[in-house]
């Protein structure tokens, strides 16, 4: 498997809190994802990095922000949580992204619950 | 929206080969196509992929047909462990979305004892 961790791996916070998801990947990808799965769907992308401090958005980016301040790690903050932002998080990392045959490899996921 | 079409679910039993097919048929000539596999909401576990020609590896077998509209996986030997959610995925290859893999619900293979 791929070097990529996630952590925290499950969280429960509150609705109107700051929470702050960490990738960390150790195989030195130049791209890393941040997905997000509800339940019966596929993943949907939030937002890339394509470098350190390179970034841009996903799908589905609204009320998320992210940081990459080096290489490994890949931050993704919820600045004000919502009950809709309850979900499985996915990390990926992949090699160069500008390709149709660069692949993604995922971490294990982090499962956020907001009340 | 997702690119593929794929059944919702199939059976096979262990031992045996699964077929699991894929519908793509307004794939361009320069996207690929992916599958992954996820087992219990474990993060997506990459298989396979290929462009025209067929594949295979240590997992798995893709079979695309010659107008590149459909494919096929195959798992030669089926095992309990393969029970899981496949996602066939044609790789966007669009100026804003080149990054993304589209997701759809995919095929929940269950391997029967």
């Amino acid at each position: 498997d791929a070097g990529i961790t996630q952590s925290p791996r499950h969280k429960v916070t509150e609705t109107g809190t700051p929470v702050t998801l960490r990738c960390h990947q150790t195989e030195n990808h130049r791209y890393m994802y941040w997905y997000r799965q509800d339940p019966g769907h596929g993943l949907r992308l939030i937002h890339y990095s394509y470098g350190v401090k390179d970034t841009d958005k996903g799908e589905v980016s609204d009320g998320y922000s992210v940081s990459r301040s080096k290489t490994e790690d890949f931050l993704l903050t919820l600045e004000s949580a919502t009950s809709s932002q309850t979900s499985v998080y996915f990390c990926a990392i992949s090699g160069s992204g500008r390709s149709g045959s660069d692949t993604q490899y995922f971490g294990p996921g982090t499962r956020l619950t907001v009340l | 929206d997702a690119k593929t079409t794929q059944p919702p679910s199939m059976d096979c039993a262990e031992g045996r080969a699964a077929n699991l097919p894929c519908n793509h048929s307004t794939i361009s000539g320069n996207e690929y196509v992916y599958w992954y596999r996820q087992i219990h909401s474990q993060g997506p576990q990459y298989i396979i992929h290929g462009l025209k020609n067929n594949e295979t590896n240590e997992m798995a077998s893709l079979i695309i047909t010659e107008d590149r509209k459909s494919s096929t996986l195959i798992l030669p030997h089926a095992t309990l462990r393969d029970t899981a959610v496949y996602y066939c995925i044609v790789r966007a290859w669009e100026k804003d979305s080149n990054y993304q893999l589209i997701w759809g619900a995919g095929t929940k293979l269950i391997i029967k004892p």
